[in-house]
């Protein structure tokens, strides 16, 4: 069974600009959870789908958004990126909340 | 705020010593206490889900318990290896939510 993948893997953006990462659960699991790692922090939640409807969001301003379409694949927006944006961005998936996740490579996004 | 704290942060142990560390939360109402292992360049992995006051989960010669009534869980891993090198994550489920600690990043000294 193929895992989660992310893309892209690597990201160079400028602040201002906007971008969208992609994460592909693994087949047959419904719920996506991104979450942001940046030095010296542990995994920040960023927020949860399931069956395409946002369950929970964590402390990130409105410039952090995503969504999950219906073959269960999610994307995360940032607009507007800040040089604090600037971190490994992760994904994970299981077959339902509160399941055991299984995380992505993740997507490491620098900001300058 | 829920905080979930581990201890400590670093670590280096000796090849073929034993070694534990901790997580601690705040000791209320809760789903699931999961511990996970990320090593460099990889994705973290799931070790451990524990949900019941009591709970002692083993996986080879990693072992883990949780104390739901003080609010801790230990993770230990016997005689350890290079292989087991690693920062070592828990992360609480409450309210819907997945609390990561920082992690205790373990070395395996030759």
């Amino acid at each position: 069974k193929a895992g989660v993948t992310q893309t892209p893997r690597y990201l160079i953006k400028t602040r201002g600009q906007q971008v969208t990462l992609s994460c592909s659960p693994i087949s047959g699991h419904r719920s996506v959870s991104w979450y942001q790692q940046t030095p010296g922090q542990g995994l920040q939640f960023l927020f949860e789908y399931f069956s395409e409807t946002q369950r929970n969001k964590g402390n990130f301003p409105g410039r952090f958004s995503g969504r999950q379409f219906s073959n269960s694949r999610s994307e995360m927006n940032v607009s507007t990126l800040e040089l604090g944006d600037s971190a490994l961005y992760l994904c994970a998936s299981s077959s339902r909340p509160r399941e055991t996740q299984y995380f992505g490579p993740g997507t490491r996004l620098l900001v300058l | 705020i829920l905080n979930v704290e581990q201890s400590p942060q670093s670590l280096h142990v000796q090849e073929g010593d034993s070694t534990n560390f901790t997580c601690s939360f705040p000791s209320s109402n809760f789903y699931a206490l999961h511990w996970y292992r990320w090593e460099t360049a990889k994705s973290p992995e799931a070790l451990f889900v524990m949900t019941l006051n009591g709970d002692e989960k083993k996986k080879g010669r990693i072992s883990a318990t949780l104390n739901t009534k003080e609010g801790y869980s230990y993770l230990y891993i016997k005689g350890s290896q290079p292989e087991d090198s690693a920062t070592y994550l828990c992360a609480l489920n409450r309210d819907d939510k997945i609390i990561f600690g920082k992690g205790t990043r373990l070395h395996i000294l030759p």
